[in-house]
């Protein structure tokens, strides 16, 4: 069963820093690309990133470019995203996914609140 | 990087016909065959129902189909049932060089 796990949301102040991780299980992870979406509350889905089977490529949203850097370990099946230079509008569930043509998995979702 | 625009919401009974549109450009939904279309229930992840413009994942039920005319996909959903009542988003690949684009949402409701 393919499963991912967010994890490392929570509440940072603006100008603060928050590192999310997914943890995959159940497919071989190494050749997938991988994805972050997020939602702020009552709001619509944004995709926010993706990245490549071996992290040589990554893409990003405008509204986080610069800020937030995806990445993937390979080797602990896990995702990351490293997310610096918070905003109030950056408030939102998280939710890490992979989406294969017809096949689409997707984690819980971690929330991540940025106020002051 | 605007989304994709749909109707806010649209409501039907249950066994009729409903049907969301998913309007954007030639850089997105008009050039490429790459619209999806998720459901989402309140709490819940997304799941995807049509991939491709028209194709339908394992498992999920043939009442759910979609189409493409020029810039504008579609999803229809028939024979409503009270548990398609959710939110439901178009996404589309984009020539843009950036994510893909989600559409603003649907709120379906059932009446």
């Amino acid at each position: 069963e393919v499963q991912l796990v967010e994890s490392g949301g929570g509440s940072v102040q603006p100008g603060g820093s928050l590192r999310l991780s997914c943890v995959a299980s159940g497919f071989t992870f190494n050749i997938f690309w991988m994805h972050w979406v997020r939602q702020a509350p009552g709001k619509g889905l944004v995709w926010v990133s993706r990245i490549n089977s071996d992290g040589s490529s990554t893409i990003y949203a405008d509204s986080v470019k610069g800020r937030f850097t995806i990445s993937r370990d390979n080797a602990k099946n896990t995702l990351y995203l490293q997310m610096n230079s918070l905003r109030a509008e950056d408030t939102a569930v998280y939710y890490c996914a992979r989406v294969v043509v017809s096949t689409s998995n997707w984690g819980q979702g971690t929330l991540v609140t940025v106020s002051s | 990087q605007s989304a994709l625009a749909q109707p806010a919401s649209v409501s039907g009974s249950p066994g009729q016909s409903i049907t969301i549109s998913c309007t954007g450009t030639s850089s997105d939904v008009g050039t490429y065959k790459y619209v999806s279309w998720y459901q989402q229930h309140p709490g819940k992840a997304p799941k995807l129902m049509i991939y491709e413009v028209s194709n339908r994942p394992s498992g999920v039920s043939n009442r759910f189909s979609g189409s493409k005319s020029g810039n504008t996909a579609s999803l229809t959903i028939s024979g409503l049932q009270a548990e398609d009542e959710a939110d439901y988003y178009c996404s589309s690949y984009t020539s843009s060089s950036t994510v893909d684009l989600f559409g603003t949402g649907t709120k379906v409701t059932v009446l």
